[in-house]
């Protein structure tokens, strides 16, 4: 069966903390892996990652998939009120031709930066 | 930009009454995802179209049925509604062929079955 896990499943820090979010997955039919930040309502997409090794980067947000211990991370620097959310990762699965498929989301870590 | 349009925001049934949720897809997406995520949950994936075609299915009850018509909004329509129903519903749309191309949601329909 499909899974995908996240830890910590909530998380409290301060602001300017640096913090270190994890995804690990055992999908068939593996395409993408991706982060969405969700505020109350809909999931914001962040990165979708491909390729093993190549980080990508947005700001103080940085991600990074390892497709050979089937993980990725979501990093987060110098954090601010404004990033507490929940952050899914989610994996990309897809039987056939095409390049999108169904997304298999974990359970989300609820980050908490307080002031 | 245009993003995922979802109607209505908000809808409150009663058990064994029928509901029908629409999404309107990013101009130019071909393919629609239809998620349901209960209380304190990850989103479910529960099924998709792409050009009208159901392309996959995932935990979708038997009393739900969802269609893409050709201007490519999708609606899934619930009926005989019961409580573990009450959950937001998301739609996500995407543009199947284009390499690297993720999915965006909409804000989602909040469903409510007293």
């Amino acid at each position: 069966e499909d899974k995908v896990v996240q830890s910590p499943l909530s998380l409290v820090v301060h602001e300017g903390d640096t913090v270190t979010l994890n995804c690990s997955y055992e999908v068939t039919n593996f395409r993408s892996l991706l982060w969405y930040k969700q505020e109350k309502k809909a999931p914001t997409f962040l990165f979708m990652l491909t390729s093993s090794g190549i980080e990508k980067k947005s700001g103080r947000l940085s991600s990074i998939l390892d497709k050979k211990e089937l993980f990725s991370i979501l990093n987060i620097t110098a954090t601010q009120t404004g990033d507490s959310a929940v952050y899914l990762c989610a994996v990309g699965s897809l039987r056939g031709s095409g390049n999108t498929g169904k997304l298999i989301f974990g359970q989300g870590t609820t980050l908490q930066v307080k002031p | 930009a245009a993003g995922v349009i979802q109607s209505p925001r908000h809808l409150i049934k009663e058990k064994r009454e029928t509901a029908t949720l629409k999404c309107y897809p990013i101009p130019r997406h071909d393919t629609v995802y239809w998620y349901q995520q209960g209380p304190g949950q990850d989103p479910q994936f529960l099924i998709s179209f792409y050009e009208k075609m159901q392309s996959d299915k995932g935990s979708i009850p038997d009393r739900f049925s969802a269609q893409q018509f050709s201007d490519y909004h999708s609606e899934l329509n619930m009926s005989s509604l019961e409580l573990g129903d009450s959950a937001l519903y998301f739609c996500a749309s995407s543009l199947r062929d284009r390499v690297n191309q993720p999915q965006h949601f909409g804000d989602g329909t909040r469903l409510s079955i007293l």
